[in-house]
């Protein structure tokens, strides 16, 4: 079965600096991988996924991740933070075939200080 | 675009009461998801509807919780009878297609206070 780990439940940054939140998944084949962000009280947005096109992603907002197959990771960046990028961030994995399901990691919450 | 609607948005109850959640889905979505967000863990999936048929309600404690999807539409979210632990926000996300890279659109959630 499927799973991720995200490490840090929460990661303070200052405006204009980069943001790094890490996610590293299990999995006995490559997956599907995304990042989901979750503003206050609002549902989930996709921000990126990973399909094995190309193991550099592009996102929304400035956002994006690189898959590293030898390291097991699809950790997220941005080279400048915002402040309206402060939220709760999941990643998320899911298998390649049939009904596979989405299982999400615990979250990481961004805090950015200006 | 309508995105996907679901209501009430806030609900309080007292244990062994019973509470029902509604969603409807993006217009033309075959598939529809029931999550359970407790307060500081991820998303769990519940149940998964491809049209109006189940495809997975593993994680659906099914002596408590029960949900249809009526004509492969909207659908509705049920507990009875509500435990405390059942407090955490239920949200609904809808599909295009099933599994896979297909994204999913969540509604804004119901969050459940069971007291």
């Amino acid at each position: 079965a499927q799973s991720v780990t995200q490490l840090g439940s929460h990661v303070s940054v200052s405006e204009g600096a980069l943001v790094l939140l890490r996610c590293n998944y299990s999995s006995s084949v490559p997956p599907y991988l995304f990042w989901y962000v979750q503003y206050p009280n609002q549902g989930l947005q996709l921000l990126l996924k990973y399909t094995s096109a190309a193991t550099l992603v592009k996102g929304i907002n400035g956002f994006e991740a690189e898959f590293k197959k030898s390291e097991t990771s699809f950790h997220l960046t941005k080279p400048s933070a915002h402040m309206s990028d402060a939220a709760e961030y999941f990643c998320a994995v899911s298998g390649r075939t049939g009904f596979q399901k989405l299982v999400f990691g615990t979250g990481t919450r961004l805090l950015v200080s200006p | 675009e309508a995105g996907v609607a679901q209501s009430p948005r806030y609900k309080i109850i007292e244990k062994r009461q019973s509470v029902a959640f509604w969603c409807n889905p993006i217009s033309g979505h075959a598939t529809l998801y029931w999550y359970q967000q407790i307060l500081g863990q991820g998303p769990k999936l519940l149940i998964q509807f491809q049209n109006n048929g189940v495809v997975d309600d593993s994680q659906l404690p099914k002596d408590r919780f029960s949900a249809e999807r009526l004509k492969g539409v909207d659908s509705t979210l049920k507990i009875q009878p509500a435990k405390l632990e059942d407090s955490a926000v239920y949200l609904c996300a809808s599909s295009l297609e099933a599994g896979g890279p297909s994204e999913q659109y969540f509604g804004p959630g119901t969050r459940l206070t069971v007291t």
